[in-house]
C-alpha cells in the first residue's frame, strides 16, 4: 500500500534557524515524490519535485530509499517560510498520495 | 503559468440539496483532473480522478451516486454532490494535469470550495 507519513502535525521554528520537515514513505515501486506548500488563504503550490533535484526558496530534498525518507531542510529558516507543507508520492497511476502536513511556524 | 479556477469558493445550503462545483483549467486542456476532499487539520484525500470524454474513476469508499462527476470538455469538470448532508461538509479541492509541462507541475491546484451544509 501507498503511504506517506509526516510524523510532526506542528513544528516551530526561529528566524535564521536550520529546519527539516520529515516525510517517509511506503511504496512498492520507485517513488516519486513531491513537496507542496500551502500559504495562509492560498492555493497548494508545488515547491520541488525530487526528480529535479533544485533548490527551491532554499529548500532542498533528498531522497533516501534505505530509509525511505525525503525529509524537506532549509538551513536558515525565514518568517515568509510560515505555511503548511505537504509531502506527496506519486504513484504509476499517476495520483497523488498525501502526508497529513506539517505546520511550520517560523517566528521572528 | 497554468491556472486552475474553481468555483464556487464558498457554499452552504440546506441538507438535501444538490451543489454543482466547478474545476476549470484557464490556460491549458486537462484530460485528466482530480477531485480531493479535505477535512479540517488533515490531509488531502483522494476521492477521484476525472477523465475527459469517458467515466470518472473513484477510489475506494467514495459513493459514485454521491458524488457525480461530469469531465465533458477538456478545461472543465464538476463535482454534484447530490442530496447534500451535514456531513458532507468540507473542504473539495481539484486538480489538473498539464501534460505539457508534466516534468515541472504534476498538478496545479484549484483554491477550494469550502461546503456547509445545515
Amino acid at each position: 500500500a501507498q503511504r506517506v507519513t509526516q510524523p510532526e502535525k506542528l513544528l516551530s521554528v526561529f528566524k535564521g534557524a536550520p529546519v527539516e520537515l520529515k516525510c517517509n514513505y511506503s511504496y512498492s515501486g520507485s517513488p516519486e515524490l513531491f513537496w507542496y506548500v500551502q500559504y495562509s488563504r492560498q492555493r497548494l503550490q508545488l515547491l520541488l519535485r525530487h526528480i529535479s533535484r533544485e533548490s527551491i526558496k532554499g529548500f532542498t530534498a533528498d531522497l533516501n530509499k534505505g530509509e525511505t525518507s525525503f525529509h524537506l531542510k532549509k538551513p536558515f529558516a525565514q518568517e515568509e517560510d510560515s505555511a503548511m507543507y505537504y509531502c506527496a508520492l506519486m504513484s504509476g497511476s499517476e495520483k497523488l498520495v498525501f502526508g497529513k502536513g506539517t505546520k511550520l511556524t517560523v517566528n521572528p | 503559468g497554468a491556472v486552475v479556477s474553481q468555483h464556487p469558493s464558498w457554499v452552504i445550503c440546506k441538507s438535501g440539496t444538490s451543489v454543482k462545483i466547478e474545476c476549470r483549467s484557464l490556460d491549458f486542456q486537462a484530460t485528466t483532473m482530480f477531485w480531493y476532499r479535505q477535512f479540517p487539520k488533515q490531509s488531502l484525500m483522494l476521492m477521484a480522478t476525472s477523465n475527459e470524454g469517458s467515466k470518472a474513476t473513484y477510489e475506494q469508499g467514495v459513493e459514485k451516486d454521491k458524488f457525480l462527476i461530469n469531465h465533458a470538455s477538456l478545461t472543465l469538470s464538476t463535482l454534484t454532490v447530490t442530496s447534500a448532508h451535514p456531513e458532507d461538509s468540507s473542504f473539495y479541492i481539484c486538480s489538473a494535469r498539464d501534460e505539457r509541462s508534466t516534468y515541472n507541475q504534476p498538478q496545479h491546484f484549484g483554491d477550494g470550495t469550502r461546503l456547509s451544509i445545515l
